[in-house]
Parts: C-alpha cells; structure tokens; sequence
C-alpha cells in the first residue's frame, strides 16, 4: 500500500532556531517527492521537488534531503521565523499513471514562538 | 503565487441545500483537481480532469459532482449538502504533458464548508 508517514506531528520551536522534518514513504514506483508549506486556511504552496537522482535541493531557508534507498526525506529549516509557522505536507507522486497521482502525509504543524 | 482561484472562501449553509463551489485558473493547465482535507488530515483526492469534457472520480468516495466545460472552470456542486460534508474543499491545476514540471500542483486557497 502506498503510504506517506511524517514526524512529528507538530513541533514547536523558538524564532532563530533550526528545525528537521522527517518523511518517510513506500510509494512504488516512484516518481518524485515534494514539499509543500500550507499557512492555515490556505492551499499548499510548493517549496521544493525532487526526482530519483537528486539527493537535495534548496529554497532559501528551506532545505530538502531525499535517501530513495531508504525511502525517507527530510526538510531542514534554519533560522526560523515566525512566518514559517505553518503545516509542512510530504508529497509523493508515483510513476505508474499519466495522472501523475499525488500521495499526501499528515503534515507537521510548526509552531515558531517569539 | 499561482493564478487560481476558489469562491467562496467560506460558506456556512443548512442540510438540504444545493452548493456549487467554483474554481477557475488562468494559466491554460489541462489537469485540474479537487481534493477534500479535514483538519489535521492529509489531502484527499475526490475528482479530477485531463481537460474539457473530460471528468473523473478520485481516491475518496464522494456525492458530488464535477464538470469540465470550459478549461478555466472546474466547479464542484452537492445536490443536497449534508453535516458529512463539513470540510475543507481544495482545487489544484497541473500542466499537460508527462515531463516532471508538469507534475506541479498549483493549489487555490481552497473553500471551507460547513454544513449545520
């Protein structure tokens, strides 16, 4: 079954820290992976997309890392700041279909506190 | 920012009534999509289109119903809304073609729905 689990599930962290959000996915055949920031009561906005061959990827403060061996990604943020506070949605797209078909995690609430 | 857009940002409406939520895009994409999130959930796939007069039922099982007969247009209407269908309603648009950018899904601010 294709499934994409995120930790933790929320996180709160204080403004100017560094913080690491994990992904991990059995997505088969696989595709490519994203990233998406989603602010409350708004659509998720993409901040990085990477295929089979990219190890890591970069957007700003954002930083994305992809291990396809293990089927596990991460994404760092550094320096946060109040305005990162959002639902951070793990991606992934399988080869299988010409839909492209979208397999979404739970998200990581982040909260950055002042 | 990407140019979609979905009216109402929120409505509020009673068991029984009829609903139409609408999304438009202007970028000229060919897939678009309509996906149902509960708080705290992951998206759901519930329609999507390869493009006009083309419509097709997603991963979750759902009573509404889409059309596609113009490509900026994709709105989703409920006959007869019910409290079930208190959620949060997202539309996307992707690019044709099967290269990797047109993989990007372009998501509107989405609808909130709640049904008393």
């Amino acid at each position: 079954k294709n499934q994409v689990e995120q930790s933790p599930q929320s996180l709160i962290i204080l403004e100017g820290k560094n913080c690491t959000l994990q992904c991990n996915y059995t997505v088969s055949p696989f595709s490519n992976l994203r990233w998406y920031k989603q602010d409350t009561g708004r659509g998720p906005v993409s901040l990085t997309i990477m295929t089979f061959s990219e190890n890591t990827k970069s957007n700003g403060r954002y930083t994305a890392t992809l291990d396809a061996d293990t089927k596990q990604s991460s994404l760092h943020i550094t320096a946060s700041q109040l305005s990162d506070s959002a639902s951070y949605i793990c991606v992934v797209s399988d080869r299988g279909s010409t839909l492209g078909r979208l397999y979404f995690g739970r998200g990581t609430q982040l909260t950055v506190w002042p | 920012e990407a140019d979609i857009y979905q009216t109402p940002r929120y409505l509020v409406i009673g068991t029984g009534k009829k609903i139409t939520l609408e999304c438009s895009q202007t970028m000229g994409h060919d897939k678009m999509y309509w996906y149902q999130q509960d708080p705290g959930m992951e998206l759901h796939l519930i329609h999507y289109s390869y493009g006009v007069n083309s419509t097709e039922k997603g991963d979750l099982s759902s009573e509404s119903t889409v059309s596609r007969i113009r490509t900026e247009h994709f709105p989703l209407t409920l006959e007869s809304a019910r409290p079930s269908h208190t959620s949060q309603y997202l539309c996307a648009s992707s690019e044709p073609g099967d290269s990797l950018p047109s993989y990007e899904q372009y998501f509107g601010p989405g609808t909130r729905l709640t049904v008393t």
